[in-house]
C-alpha cells in the first residue's frame, strides 16, 4: 500500500525566504507526481504535476523535482511572499487511478 | 485548460432533507470524476470515483445509498446526499482528471446539516 509523507507537517518564515517543503512515497511504482495548495475553505489548486519520465516542472517561483529511486519529491519556493501560506499538497497516481495524498504542510510565511 | 466548475459552494439544509451538488468539466471530458470528503484540518479522504454512463465505485465504509452519484454526461456529474443528518456536514470536493494536467480539483461545497 502507498504511503505518502510530507516534511515538516508546519512551516513558518519570513518573508522573502526561499524554502523546501518534502514529499516522500514508499513506492517508486508511480505514474506521476503533483503539488496542490490549498487554502483554508477551498479546493485545490494544482501547482504542478511531474511524469514519472520526468526529473523536475518549473512555474515562476516554484520548482518541484521527483527521485523515483529513493520515492522523493521536493517543492521549492524562492523569494516566498504572505500569499504563499496555505497548506501544501504532493500525490501520487499510478496511472488512471485515485490520488494518494501526503499528509500536508501547513505554510505561513510572515509579513 | 482543464476547469472543474463545483456548485453550489455553500449550502444549508434541514436535516432529513436531501442535497444535490453539481459537478463540471468546463473545457474537456471527463469519463471519470472523483468525489471527495474533508474533515477540518484534515486531508481528503475519497468517497467514490463516478463514471459516466455506469454506477460508481464507492470506497469501503461509504454509504452508496446516502451519497447518490451520477454521471450522467461526459461533463457532468452529481452527488446527492440524501435524508442529510448533522453528521453529513462537511467540505465535499470533486476532481477530474486529465492527461496533460494530471487531477483537477473544483473549489468545493460547505455542506452544514441543522
Amino acid at each position: 500500500k502507498q504511503e505518502v509523507t510530507q516534511i515538516p507537517a508546519a512551516l513558518s518564515v519570513p518573508e522573502g525566504e526561499n524554502l523546501v517543503l518534502n514529499c516522500s512515497f514508499t513506492d517508486s511504482a508511480i505514474y506521476n507526481l503533483q503539488w496542490f495548495r490549498q487554502d483554508p475553505g477551498k479546493g485545490l489548486t494544482s501547482l504542478l504535476l511531474i511524469q514519472s519520465s520526468q526529473r523536475e516542472q518549473t512555474s515562476g517561483r516554484l520548482n518541484a523535482s521527483l527521485d523515483k529511486s529513493s520515492g522523493r519529491s521536493t517543492l521549492y519556493i524562492a523569494a516566498s511572499q504572505p500569499g504563499d501560506s496555505a497548506t501544501y499538497l504532493c500525490a501520487v497516481t499510478r496511472g488512471n487511478e485515485k490520488l494518494t495524498f501526503g499528509t500536508g504542510t501547513r505554510l505561513t510565511i510572515i509579513p | 485548460g482543464a476547469v472543474v466548475s463545483q456548485h453550489p459552494s455553500r449550502v444549508i439544509c434541514k436535516s432529513g432533507t436531501s442535497v444535490k451538488i453539481e459537478c463540471r468539466s468546463l473545457d474537456f471530458q471527463a469519463t471519470t470524476m472523483f468525489w471527495y470528503r474533508q474533515f477540518p484540518k484534515q486531508s481528503l479522504m475519497l468517497m467514490a470515483t463516478s463514471n459516466e454512463g455506469s454506477k460508481a465505485t464507492y470506497e469501503q465504509g461509504v454509504e452508496k445509498d446516502k451519497f447518490l452519484i451520477n454521471h450522467a454526461s461526459l461533463t457532468l456529474s452529481t452527488l446527492t446526499v440524501t435524508s442529510a443528518h448533522p453528521e453529513d456536514s462537511s467540505f465535499y470536493i470533486c476532481s477530474a482528471r486529465t492527461d496533460d494536467y494530471g487531477y483537477t480539483f473544483g473549489s468545493g461545497t460547505r455542506l452544514t446539516v441543522v
